[in-house]
């Protein structure tokens, strides 16, 4: 059983469009990030959520929404892609908020062009 | 602000060699610290971590790494590499205090083991 799952794994589509990624843990956690990792394999953090609370908006576009419907999901849409989000996203979950130790997805290689 | 310096992008190394992987960080309050291994297409494992105690700690696959905080350093070491340790090496840490438990990560580092 997977600890936290990201759908889709790979992402191919056309600037403009918009689109979602899901997540899902079962790990009973409180807390589920979103981490973008570029081309220069750079890993920053987007989002963090506890107990579908937003904790954690790093300066990220409008453009980007997450939606929390529950603590075991955490889910990414995207409007208006751009180029520049060609990037894999990272979906994470810790226990609590203080991060001892964070599980994270495969991960989603989103390229647009 | 917290920041992570991996001090080498590459490192490669022959089987059966020691190797170390260098980590520095900066931070005006106590850290949590944290080695991630990614193989290729895949996500990120948790090596070992730093919490508090013993400042040297040993992790999965015969990592260890060792606490400085003089030196503000957690290097990873291992005394004998194999072909399977070629990966990525990310160094990260969190403030136990912000409760938004985000992780920042170094540059990492991509060892390469040959035969």
């Amino acid at each position: 059983d997977t600890a936290v799952s990201q759908t889709p794994k790979y992402l191919v589509t056309q600037m403009g469009n918009d689109k979602s990624i899901k997540c899902e843990q079962n790990l009973g956690h409180d807390t589920m990030y979103w981490y973008k990792q570029d081309s220069k394999k750079f890993l920053k953090i987007m989002f963090s959520y506890n107990n579908k609370e937003l904790i954690i908006n790093e300066t990220v576009p409008n453009r980007f929404s997450p939606k929390s419907p529950d603590k075991a999901h955490l889910n990414l849409h995207i409007n208006s892609l751009e180029l520049g989000d060609s990037a894999v996203y990272f979906c994470a979950s810790s226990q609590k908020r203080v991060n001892t130790e964070a599980f994270f997805g495969q991960g989603t290689r989103l390229t647009v062009v | 602000a917290q920041s992570v310096t991996q001090l080498d992008s590459q490192v490669p190394v022959f089987e059966e060699a020691p190797v170390e992987l260098r980590c520095n960080y900066s931070s005006s309050v106590s850290v949590y610290l944290f080695w991630y291994v990614q193989y290729p297409n895949q996500g990120l494992q948790l090596l070992l971590k730093y919490l508090s105690g013993s400042t040297l700690v040993k992790g999965i696959n015969g990592f260890e790494a060792e606490f400085n905080k003089s030196q503000t350093s957690f290097h990873l070491r291992k005394p004998s590499v194999h072909i399977s340790d070629t990966a990525e090496y990310f160094c990260a840490v969190s403030d136990p205090y912000n409760q938004g438990g985000k992780l920042i990560f170094g540059q990492g580092t991509e060892l390469s083991v040959k035969p």
